[in-house]
């Protein structure tokens, strides 16, 4: 079956650092790629979001880009701030009939002023 | 715009009592989805609907259920609660389109369930 693999937290940055949080997947046929984030005492919100080969997604300053040779879709930031400390989960939704969400195991990241 | 509303926020149950979680949208989706959330272990998805009146199982069911007898609403139940439901629920919707293209879901402030 589908299964997105992330990389493990929790991850700690000082403000203005480079970001990049790896997720690499499995999946059969072509799968939509996602980034969801997490604030505390929050349910999740759509960060990004990829539906082809090589489409790059972006928002709020942060980047992914659907690698299909590499079955990756990693997240990327230039410089981070303490607000985007949060949990950031990978997923995907393959062709199925309901377009359920499979998710990553979540990165926890806290950013330091 | 309330998008995805979830009572109760908080709830304490002993082991064998039953419960109701609460899930309304207002944004007319068709596809509803429940998912819990435990520590270090992503969201699983327990139970999705593609419309009034059709559900369908997800990835861990057991000791769950529901039903979605209107498009706003999708409950979950929990029929005896046991210390392994301890979790965070969290319920989405999304429109599902095809035509849409990819699925974006909106989700609920979530639940956080403990049995003790």
């Amino acid at each position: 079956g589908d299964s997105v693999t992330q990389m493990e937290g929790p991850v700690t940055l000082s403000e203005e650092a480079f970001l990049t949080i790896n997720c690499t997947y499995t999946a059969t046929g072509y799968p939509s790629l996602f980034w969801y984030v997490q604030y505390p005492g929050e349910g999740l919100q759509l960060l990004l979001k990829a539906t082809k080969a090589d489409d790059k997604g972006s928002n709020k300053g942060f980047e992914a880009t659907y690698r299909k040779e590499t079955t990756s879709f990693h997240l990327e930031k230039g410089s981070v701030q303490v607000s985007d400390s949060a949990v950031y989960f990978c997923a995907l939704t393959s062709s199925g009939s309901a377009r359920q969400l499979t998710f990553g195991s979540g990165t926890q990241l806290t950013v330091l002023p | 715009n309330a998008g995805v509303t979830q009572t109760p926020k908080f709830r304490i149950l002993k082991i064998g009592q039953s419960m109701t979680l609460q899930c309304t949208q207002d944004m007319n989706h068709n596809y509803m989805y429940w998912y819990r959330q435990d520590p270090g272990m992503g969201l699983k998805l327990i139970y999705y609907s593609v419309g009034a009146g059709i559900t369908d199982k997800g990835e861990v069911p057991n000791g769950y259920n529901v039903s979605r007898s209107t498009t706003e609403d999708f409950p979950l139940r929990l029929e005896l609660a046991a210390p392994s439901q301890t979790s965070v629920y969290f319920c989405a919707s999304s429109y599902g389109k095809r035509s849409s293209g990819a699925n974006v879901l909106t989700f609920g402030a979530g639940s956080r369930l403990t049995v003790l």
